[in-house]
């Protein structure tokens, strides 16, 4: 089955300052991974979204991924944070069912920003 | 443009109450995804839908259910209903061919008191 492991719970950042988001996957096969961002009692935001080809993805926001097989890893990183950054970050995997798929995510990390 | 419809927003029940949870997907969406978010947790997968047919069925329990109709709108009942079933549910839509194609909508927050 597949898993995914966000080590950082929370992560606090300085406005400005650069970022990175840590994911690791665990899936039999070429894995569907996504990032989603959500504020607080709001809806899930698409990020971005990686299924195949280039291994470095570019999102909304200014964001962007890299996917890296051999350490199965899509770590999601930001050049400059803003403070409207501040959210909980949820790294997802997608598997293929009959007529969709499912997506799991990982137990978020909540970033805050100091100005 | 369009997106996914939750009604209702919030919802209050008390325990062993019954709840339906409504979910409207983007026009011509064939798909639909029922997620559970607990306080502080990650969404969970409950249940899917594909051309009204259930697809796949995860961690739900057997005191909910959840169809989806001709008009591709679904419906999440919840009967007798406990503390712990206090959460917000996402449902999701997908178009026909584009499995990962997710749009969520911007749930329905549940409180059992």
């Amino acid at each position: 089955a597949q898993s995914v492991t966000q080590p950082d719970i929370h992560i606090t950042v300085s406005e400005g300052a650069s970022l990175e988001l840590r994911c690791n996957y665990s899936y039999g096969a070429t894995p569907y991974l996504f990032w989603y961002v959500q504020s607080p009692g709001q809806g899930l935001q698409l990020l971005l979204k990686y299924f195949s080809g280039d291994t470095l993805v570019q999102g909304i926001k200014g964001f962007e991924a890299e996917f890296k097989r051999s350490q199965s890893s899509f770590n999601l990183r930001k050049p400059s944070v803003h403070w409207s950054d501040a959210a909980e970050y949820f790294c997802a995997v997608g598997s293929l069912t009959g007529g969709g798929n499912k997506l799991t995510f990982g137990t978020g990390t909540q970033l805050k920003v100091e100005l | 443009a369009a997106g996914v419809i939750q009604s209702p927003r919030h919802l209050i029940k008390e325990k062993r109450e019954t709840a339906t949870l409504k979910c409207y997907p983007i026009p011509r969406h064939d798909t639909v995804y029922w997620y559970q978010q607990g306080p502080g947790q990650d969404p969970q997968f409950l249940i899917s839908f594909y051309e009204k047919m259930q697809s796949d069925k995860g961690s739900i329990p057997d005191r909910f259910s959840a169809q989806q109709f001709s008009d591709y709108h679904s419906e999440l009942n919840m009967s007798s209903l406990e503390l712990g079933d206090s959460a917000l549910y996402f449902c999701a839509s997908t178009p026909p061919g584009e499995n990962y194609g997710y749009t969520f909508g911007s749930g329905t927050r549940l409180t059992v008191v």
